[in-house]
């Protein structure tokens, strides 16, 4: 079973604009976690934000945390077309240290 | 080596075939993980190790799916009599310690195809 949810499933953009994506979850978590994936294959680490944390940059990503709606957002600003993939959280489903739980993901494609 | 290395980048078998498939971590970190991700899907946990022991295989499918960790370092993901289904993309990940808020670095994957 996946713990979180992307929403929305697929997101087209022109470069220069944002992209938001959102997470849900339903166990209480230790944090949750943002991947990005190219063509199907290997995960790359974007930003981990923790319980206690409302929001986090890294960059040109903002991600927020909202506990109490058990929901995170991933904002990707003034996008290029190198940030089309495919975005995924994943959360430690609560204590489940080496357990990472992840959504379906967000296809995003950034057109020139 | 500079990241996590899984080989062989793709494999394909014949159905009712053993296949092993290897993951060699980032040297020095002392977790490791294995994820599975059909197509158009996320990851799904396999197993994950703390040293040599499996610390949790709940994600293991059935018994045909076994992994090993013999000297802490690399690890083998070991499926028997592979069937269709097991077609997917097979992820390893290893970080420097387990815990709340270790992050995880990914391998490339092994594309396994069962025909």
């Amino acid at each position: 079973s996946q713990q979180g949810e992307e929403d929305p499933q697929a997101l087209s953009i022109q470069e220069g604009e944002n992209a938001t994506m959102n997470c849900s979850y339903k166990t209480s978590i230790n944090n949750l976690q943002w991947y990005r994936q190219n063509s199907g294959r290997g995960l790359v680490h974007l930003i981990l934000i923790r319980s206690n944390e409302r929001e986090k940059h890294s960059g040109r990503l903002r991600v927020t945390l909202d506990t109490s709606k058990k929901s995170s957002s991933l904002l990707i600003t003034a996008s290029r077309a190198a940030d089309t993939a495919s975005y995924f959280c994943a959360t430690d489903a609560g204590g489940s240290w080496g357990k990472l739980q992840f959504g379906a993901g967000t296809q995003v494609v950034v057109t020139p | 080596g500079a990241g996590v290395s899984q080989t062989p980048s793709n494999k394909v078998t014949e159905k009712g075939k053993y296949v092993e498939l290897r993951c060699d971590p980032i040297s020095g970190h002392t977790a490791l993980y294995w994820y599975r991700q059909s197509l158009g899907q996320g990851p799904e946990f396999l197993i994950y190790f703390q040293g040599t022991g499996a610390a949790d295989d709940s994600g293991l499918p059935n018994d045909r799916f076994f992994a090993v960790r013999p000297e802490g370092s690399v690890s083998t993901l070991k499926i028997q009599r592979t069937e269709r289904g097991d077609s997917a993309v097979y992820l390893c990940a290893s970080s420097f310690t387990m815990g709340a808020n270790t992050e995880a670095f990914f391998g490339q994957g092994t594309r396994l195809t069962v025909v």
